[in-house]
């Protein structure tokens, strides 16, 4: 029973172009919620995070944005750049835990 | 600074072998998470270490796992008999806070552990 799911595995698009990730939860109790990206052979490294008070949160080109009645967030990185490639982790959790429940990783692809 | 340093990078070893995998956290950090990550598969989380407060173990998948930390520091988790569905690469967090707001978990670059 997956709590935290990113349907796609994967993600193409070109460079300067919008990317955008997606996470769906189903535990209503969550209320804290992150993104890290993965670069191969090194651990995540925290991104950007939104807790529930918010429905947005922008970080430069990272925006999260959170819509809590659908049970969903995204991850929106304009503009691509090839750097950005690498895989993404949404996590979530209720903001008094140290415990995160991660999703399984969109491998995103920025084409130059 | 120094991140999260763990060792080995990889390790490959035969079925029913022993293993210890070692993290070492960012210094100051006081809580400490050990996750496995499979192919495929996202991060699961399997114990947590804070202070000196009992660990939370509820993730560990079997008795044949089992993890201590030393002086509050470095942490080892060990793996007995190991299977081959323990193969995966294990990666430490450490955070600064125990939870809630802000507590972003710094990640080690994992150990990739093959169990031939």
């Amino acid at each position: 029973d997956q709590q935290v799911k990113q349907n796609s595995p994967s993600l193409s698009v070109q460079e300067g172009r919008i990317s955008i990730l997606n996470c769906d939860y189903t535990n209503s109790m969550f209320d804290y919620f992150l993104w890290y990206k993965k670069y191969p052979a090194e651990g995540p490294t925290f991104l950007i995070s939104i807790s529930s008070i918010k429905d947005k949160n922008e970080d430069g080109r990272f925006t999260v944005f959170l819509n809590k009645s659908a049970k969903h967030l995204s991850l929106h990185i304009v503009p691509s750049q090839p750097g950005d490639s690498a895989v993404y982790f949404c996590a979530a959790g209720d903001s008094g835990t140290y415990k995160y429940i991660f999703g399984t990783g969109t491998r995103l692809k920025v084409l130059a | 600074g120094a991140g999260v340093s763990q060792s080995p990078s990889n390790k490959v070893t035969e079925k029913g072998k022993d293993v210890e995998l070692r993290c070492d956290p960012i210094s100051g950090h006081t809580a400490l998470y050990w996750y496995r990550q499979s192919l495929g598969q996202g991060l699961e989380f399997l114990i947590y270490f804070q202070g000196n407060s009992a660990p939370d173990k509820s993730g560990l998948p079997s008795d044949r796992f089992s993890a201590e930390r030393t002086g509050g520091s470095v942490s080892t988790l060990t793996i007995q008999r190991t299977q081959q569905e323990d193969s995966a690469v294990y990666l430490c967090a450490s955070s600064s806070i125990a939870g809630g707001v802000g507590n972003e978990q710094f990640f080690g670059p994992g150990t990739r552990l093959t169990v031939l």
